[in-house]
């Protein structure tokens, strides 16, 4: 049973409007998410993180939302750009032992020139 | 360039046969991690370092062995393996084991078992 769902296994956007990631998990125990990013032959990049005492985090063009309430996190990119096109994968887990990264199984986004 | 360098890139072999992959970080690390990424799965941890102690092992079958010399090398010893153990296998590393700390992934070693 998955604990980090990404439920769109991929995302199509115009160029400079909004991409909005999704994910959900179940463990209410995780309290420290990430997102990152990953291109074709190469291995992932990290992007952003939040830890549960926020609910919003913000870097660059990159926010990540967290509702703990429903335990939902979701990535915005604002505006798109075609070099964004990618997968991205989220990632949770809990602060104390954040070693151990569980892994949604990503969302293939393209953004469209 | 990542900082984490995996080699080989790409690697085939026989069942029977005994291999090794290795990694290696130039960023200064104290952590260090074997991932699995099966076509269509989400990226599964194998094993844990941390200042060159084995800190998880992920019930992970005894056909891996892994072994971290010291903070900057991690080697991924194969043998006997089987063809689900096809995959993606990436490499990463972390200033600390935990404490908030994202990981830095490599390129990854494609192995395709005959």
């Amino acid at each position: 049973d998955q604990q980090v769902k990404q439920n769109s296994p991929s995302l199509s956007v115009q160029e400079g409007r909004i991409s909005i990631l999704n994910c959900d998990y179940t463990n209410s125990m995780f309290d420290y998410f990430l997102w990152y990013k990953k291109y074709p032959a190469e291995g992932p990049t990290f992007l952003i993180s939040i830890s549960s005492i926020k609910d919003k985090n913000e870097d660059g063009r990159f926010t990540v939302f967290l509702n703990k309430s429903a335990k939902h996190l979701s990535l915005h990119i604002v505006p798109s750009q075609p070099g964004d096109s990618a997968v991205y994968f989220c990632a949770a887990s809990v602060l104390s032992s954040s070693y151990k990264l569980i892994f949604g199984s990503g969302t293939r986004l393209l953004v469209r020139p | 360039e990542t900082g984490v360098t995996q080699t080989p890139r790409h690697l085939v072999m026989g069942m029977t046969n005994k291999k090794s992959l290795k990694c290696e970080q130039h960023l200064g690390h104290n952590a260090m991690y074997w991932y699995k990424q099966s076509a269509k799965k989400p990226l599964e941890l194998m094993f844990v370092y941390s200042l060159e102690e084995r800190v998880e092992n992920n019930s992970v079958p005894s056909r891996f062995s892994p072994e971290c010399p010291n903070s900057s090398h991690l080697f991924l010893h194969l043998h006997t393996l089987q063809p689900e153990d096809s995959a993606l296998y990436l490499c990463a590393s972390s200033p600390l084991a935990g404490a908030g700390q994202p990981q830095h992934f490599g390129d990854g070693t494609r192995l395709s078992i005959l």
